[in-house]
């Protein structure tokens, strides 16, 4: 079946630090693959995504490619500021069906000015 | 759109009892989804509605657990003789059927004693 890793937390940055947490997958077909990130005390929230190869999603200053080759989606980000403080969440979802969202295990960030 | 919405947003029950939560998804969001998630892990996908039919189970969802989308509005989860075990946060998402991006609700918690 489907699945996502995504590299072990916690992850401790300085402020202004160049970030990448790193996103392989599992999947047959061509998945859509999702960053969600998760602010304390808050729900869900989808960052970026990326529906096929090559593609490049970004937001906020996070970016993600799909990688096919490498079944990768690693998350990057130039400069980290103490409010990107959050669980990453990287996901994908069937490109039919139920399309319903499959997370890898979540990598905790904090950044430290 | 005031975003999906869960009540309780916290429930502590006593081990056999049952439970009910609620999702009030966005209003013209025909699909609707069920997570759990575990401290430290991503959610896991339990069950999938498009519009009142409820097309997918996960094998998580034991025969203790059902689901409901009378109309196609709100759902309703319930656990009945609650285990430890069942201890979480059930996440409740919706989106339309023409856009895969999943829109979250703040969750329910649930605590088993």
């Amino acid at each position: 079946g489907n699945s996502v890793t995504q590299m072990e937390g916690p992850v401790t940055l300085s402020e202004e630090a160049f970030l990448t947490i790193n996103c392989t997958y599992t999947a047959t077909g061509y998945p859509s693959l999702f960053w969600y990130v998760q602010y304390p005390g808050e729900g869900l929230q989808l960052l970026l995504k990326a529906t096929k190869a090559d593609d490049k999603g970004s937001n906020k200053g996070f970016e993600a490619t799909y990688r096919k080759e490498t079944t990768s989606f690693h998350l990057e980000k130039g400069s980290v500021q103490v409010s990107d403080s959050a669980v990453y969440f990287c996901a994908l979802s069937d490109f039919q069906g139920a399309q319903k969202l499959v997370f890898g295990q979540g990598t905790r960030l904090t950044i430290n000015p | 759109d005031t975003g999906v919405s869960q009540d309780p947003r916290h429930k502590i029950t006593k081990r056999g009892q049952n439970v009910t939560f609620r999702c009030d998804p966005i209003s013209e969001h025909n699909r609707l989804y069920w997570y759990r998630q575990t401290l430290g892990q991503g959610p896991e996908f339990l069950t999938y509605f498009q519009n009142e039919a409820q097309l997918e189970k996960s094998r998580l969802l034991s025969d203790r657990f059902s689901a409901e989308r009378p109309k196609g509005s709100f759902s309703t989860l319930e656990i009945q003789r609650t285990e430890q075990g069942d201890s979480a946060m059930y996440l409740c998402a919706s989106r339309q059927e023409t856009y895969n991006e999943q829109f979250f609700g703040p969750g329910t918690r649930l605590t088993v004693l």
